[in-house]
């Protein structure tokens, strides 16, 4: 199994440029969630999603755009990157009763 | 709304030396985990603690979940190079899905050989 899989690894943009980082799992889990890291602040929740077709706000989600058309993927969308979206992203998933499972990262750079 | 306040926010300690960290929170929390991220990697689960008062251990690594219900400590007994990287504490954010996790800012453990 590959667990939680995110791509790219590290991207860098310009300002008002759009981009998708890409979430995928294997272990047929409902829930998947989008968080970001930046120092000294923790994890933060983007978006999260209970199942495909449901997706829902969490503590900082202004600036990002999520959907769940499959069970697999919960792709992240920036519309128009700012700098203050520099930040390492970590997709999450977990059937309900076990721990979150993170992908390895996506570290992002807005210039 | 909940928030976890985690302590040290980073130690540098020499091989061998025990290592305490702790979390606390001015809410309730029924369950307590504990998280290591690697650098250049995801956070990844050491312990996860369900009940107040319980103590549970995973190799050298030793939890507690407190018994207020509102924090918990994780102590490391004889650190090696390999246990360097952030330690986080987390728990439900109750007002979100029961997936939703609320994590502390972290402590960046340093290990000199």
């Amino acid at each position: 199994n590959a667990g939680v899989t995110q791509t790219p690894k590290f991207q860098v943009l310009k300002t008002g440029q759009s981009m998708t980082l890409q979430c995928a799992q294997d272990m047929n889990h409902e829930y998947m969630s989008w968080y970001r890291q930046d120092p000294g602040m923790g994890l933060r929740l983007i978006h999260y999603s209970v199942g495909a077709g449901i997706t829902d706000q969490g503590e900082v989600p202004n600036g990002y755009n999520v959907s769940r058309s499959t069970t697999e993927d919960f792709p992240l969308r920036l519309l128009s990157a700012a700098p203050s979206q520099t930040s390492v992203y970590f997709c999450a998933s977990n059937d309900g009763n076990s721990p979150l499972h993170f992908g390895n990262g996506t570290r992002l750079t807005v210039t | 709304g909940q928030q976890l306040n985690q302590s040290p926010q980073s130690m540098f300690i020499q091989e061998g030396e025990d290592v305490s960290m702790n979390c606390t929170s001015s809410s309730i929390f029924n369950t307590w985990l504990w998280y290591k991220q690697d650098p250049g990697e995801g956070p990844v689960l050491l312990i996860a603690l369900y009940k107040a008062g319980e103590l549970t251990s995973n190799g050298r690594l030793t939890a507690q979940f407190g018994i207020t219900r509102k924090d918990s400590f994780l102590n490391i007994s004889a650190s090696i190079p390999s246990d360097v990287g952030i330690y986080f504490c987390a728990g439900p954010d109750y007002g979100g899905s029961q997936g939703n996790l609320i994590f502390g800012k972290g402590t960046k453990l340093s290990v000199k050989p």
